[in-house]
C-alpha cells in the first residue's frame, strides 16, 4: 500500500515561514511526478505546485508564486514545500498527492496550516 | 484559473443513482482527456474514484462511473450506499502544466 506522511505543519504568525515534509517509503519515489494541494477551511480543493521526477522542472500556482518553494530529496524519498511570507488566506490542511498520467493517484492524510497572530 | 463548477450538494436514498456535473471551459475540461474525481471523507486522505473521465482504478466499484460531453464531465454513482456519503471533487488538467479542481459537491446518502 502507498503510504504519503506530511508533517510540519502549525501555527506561524503572519509574514512568518513554514517548511512542510511529505514522507514516501513504499514507492519508487523519484520515477514520479509529486504534487502540493490544499485546502482552506469549509473550502474546496486547489492546487498549488508540482514538481518532475528530477526536480528540475516545477509549477506554481499564481497564488503562491514567489512565496512557496516546492522541492524534493529522492536520495530520502521525500517532497517538501518552503512557505515564506504567510498570509492568513494560506490556512489551510496541505496535501502532497503523487501524479500518473495527470491524474493524483495517492494522497496523504495532510498538514494543517494556520497562519494567526 | 477558475474553479471548476460543481452542485454544492447532492442527495439520494439507498439503491437510488445520483450524477454530479463539472463544468469547466475550453481550456481546461474541453481540451484535455484528463479529467479525475475525488471521494474525500473529511480528515481522511482523498480517494481517486475516476481518471482519463471514464476510467476506474482498480478497487472502485462499479457502481461508480464518469462521463464527459463538451465542457461538463459526469460522475454518477448508482445503486447509492451509506459509505458513498462524502465530499466529491472533479480535476482536470488545465495546460501549461497546472490543475484546476471544482469546488466540491456534498453528497447526503438519505
Amino acid at each position: 500500500e502507498v503510504q504519503l506522511v506530511e508533517s510540519g505543519g502549525g501555527l506561524v504568525q503572519p509574514g512568518g515561514s513554514l517548511r512542510l515534509s511529505c514522507a514516501a517509503p513504499e514507492f519508487t519515489f523519484s520515477s514520479y511526478w509529486m504534487h502540493w494541494v490544499r485546502q482552506a477551511p469549509g473550502k474546496g480543493l486547489v492546487w498549488v505546485s508540482r514538481i518532475n521526477s528530477d526536480g528540475y522542472s516545477i509549477y506554481y500556482a499564481d497564488s503562491v508564486k514567489g512565496r512557496f518553494t516546492i522541492s524534493r530529496d529522492n536520495a530520502k524519498n521525500t517532497l517538501y514545500l518552503q512557505m515564506n511570507s504567510l498570509r492568513a488566506e494560506d490556512t489551510a490542511v496541505y496535501y502532497c498527492a503523487r501524479m500518473v498520467n495527470y491524474h493524483f493517484d495517492y494522497w496523504g492524510q495532510g498538514a494543517l496550516v494556520t497562519v494567526s497572530s | 484559473q477558475s474553479a471548476l463548477t460543481q452542485p454544492a450538494s447532492v442527495s439520494g436514498s439507498p439503491g437510488q443513482s445520483i450524477t454530479i456535473s463539472c463544468t469547466g471551459t475550453s481550456s481546461d475540461v474541453g481540451s484535455y482527456n484528463f479529467v479525475s474525481w475525488y471521494q474525500h471523507h473529511p480528515g481522511k486522505a482523498p480517494k481517486l474514484m475516476i481518471y482519463e473521465g471514464t476510467k476506474r482504478p482498480s478497487g472502485v466499484s462499479n457502481r461508480f462511473s464518469g462521463s464527459k460531453s463538451g465542457n461538463t464531465a459526469s460522475l454518477t454513482i448508482s445503486g447509492l450506499q451509506a459509505e458513498d456519503e462524502a465530499d466529491y471533487y472533479c480535476c482536470s488538467f488545465a495546460g501549461s502544466i497546472t490543475w484546476v479542481f471544482g469546488g466540491g459537491t456534498k453528497l447526503t446518502v438519505l
